[in-house]
């Protein structure tokens, strides 16, 4: 299986703050999915990457932005963080059988 | 675009009760379907899958059934224990945007005693 690591578990930032949140995983798997989870909303996707330097947007990428350098390694970043955007931040990795690894999450508070 | 409809929650049952959660879905093409649970204070897991109609997903009593013509993928269990209280999440994987999972809200389940 693949681990999925994610910079913090928890962040405090003030608003105004630009923010990175990381994911890395140990494996060389082409498909990275940032997601927001919010409670009665369910996961929603912000940005994916299916390789080096490609990105898409997904479903509520307003406000965010993404960045990936390496294969292993791709980046979310709220360049502004607002009150808003205080949630719960998942990575996710899918492999060639299409199985998906989860990160274990970031839980972000923007005060 | 593709969506996820799941019932809303919480769902409240006594332990060995049987448990229904509904799911539906709208995808264009045929999308792999999959039941993700998450249990208090930790990340989303895998429950079960199924990758084409007819197919049917099961595990640790668990079971869902991948209905094409009612659109449908409804968890079921037949005896919940305590230890099932968690959120359950319904997903589908489309056949575009780089195959990403689409979730439905989520639906808590409480077992008591």
């Amino acid at each position: 299986d693949v681990k999925v690591t994610q910079s913090s578990r928890y962040l405090v930032k003030r608003t105004g703050e630009k923010v990175f949140l990381e994911c890395v995983q140990d494996m060389d798997h082409e498909n990275m999915f940032w997601y927001r989870q919010d409670p009665g909303l369910g996961l929603r996707l912000i940005y994916f990457s299916y390789d080096v330097k490609m990105k898409e947007k997904g479903d509520i990428p307003e406000g965010y932005s993404v960045s990936r350098e390496k294969k292993e390694r791709f980046s979310l970043i709220l360049e502004s963080a607002s009150t808003n955007q205080t949630s719960m931040y998942l990575c996710v990795i899918r492999d060639s059988n299409y199985e998906q690894f989860f990160g274990p999450g970031t839980r972000l508070t923007v005060l | 675009g593709d969506s996820v409809t799941q019932m809303e929650g919480p769902v409240t049952l006594s332990e060995e009760a049987f448990l229904t959660i509904n799911c539906t879905y709208t995808a264009t093409g045929y999308p792999s379907l999959f039941w993700y649970v998450q249990y208090p204070g930790e990340g989303l897991q895998l429950l079960l899958k199924a990758t084409k109609a007819d197919d049917k997903g099961s595990n640790k009593g668990f079971e869902a059934t991948y209905r094409k013509e009612t659109t449908s993928f409804h968890l079921e269990k037949g005896s919940v224990q305590v230890s099932d209280s968690a959120v359950y999440f319904c997903a589908l994987t489309g056949t575009g945007g780089g195959n990403k999972l689409t979730f439905g809200t989520g639906t808590q389940l409480k077992v008591e005693l």
